[in-house]
């Protein structure tokens, strides 16, 4: 079963930052979180992990909370092609098995 | 070019019959994985293989039967085909040292009729 609940959906005007909520108040403590996207008819894409600090790429932030129960996922300046199913997920110590969830489903609008 | 890809991207046959479906990567990773998406989204793990090795094989009928020539190829046979395989096939792969992210392929849409 999946470590992770996320909401739904959500909804983020295009241009602006889309905020994504996980909770995982079961992780252990040398458990990363990771996150995933799909978009429409492709594979997952891995967008960033982390394991207690803050992490920035290119594509996106992610904000962990201090006590690791819960992260953020920030898409600075969200797009149309920002629209997709987002996975946040727990990875398992020392296997290689990520468990997916049922993740959130981002729609930008214009 | 191609991190991962599968082939082929779309496969409809009869039930009972037996095909396979082809995942290769050019990115010199050790591990190689499959996962199955069905109707309701989900994404379950399958098999993992590490270095032509089986690590993972999460309760699949033994219908399905992974192969691995080399680490950069695993290919999934199915055998005796039936209407609860149709699915969406996502092959990945992944470095073993650890929290290596995995790059999945973009899937093959298995259809059984």
């Amino acid at each position: 079963d999946a470590k992770t609940t996320q909401p739904p959906s959500m909804d983020c005007a295009e241009g602006r930052a889309a905020n994504l909520p996980c909770n995982h108040s079961t992780i252990s403590g040398n458990e990363y979180v990771y996150w995933y996207r799909q978009i429409h008819s492709q594979g997952p894409q891995y967008i960033i992990h982390g394991l207690k600090n803050n992490e920035t790429n290119e594509m996106a932030s992610l904000i962990i909370t201090e006590d690791r129960k819960s992260s953020t996922l920030i898409l600075p300046h969200a797009t149309l092609r920002d629209t997709a199913v987002y996975y946040c997920i727990v990875r398992v110590a020392n296997t290689d098995k990520l468990i997916f969830g049922t993740g959130t489903r981002l729609q930008v609008f214009p | 070019d191609t991190a991962v890809s599968q082939t082929p991207k779309y496969l409809v046959t009869q039930m009972g019959n037996d095909k396979s479906i082809k995942c290769e990567q050019n990115l010199g990773h050790d591990t190689m994985y499959w996962y199955k998406q069905d109707s309701k989204k989900f994404l379950k793990i399958m098999f993992s293989y590490n270095n032509k090795e089986l690590i993972i094989n999460e309760t699949v009928p033994n219908r399905f039967s992974p192969k691995s020539p080399d680490k950069a190829h695993l290919n999934l046979h199915i055998n005796s085909l039936e209407l609860g395989d149709s699915a969406v096939y996502f092959c990945a792969s992944s470095q073993t040292v650890g929290n290596s992210p995995l790059h999945f392929g973009n899937g093959t849409r298995l259809t059984v009729t």
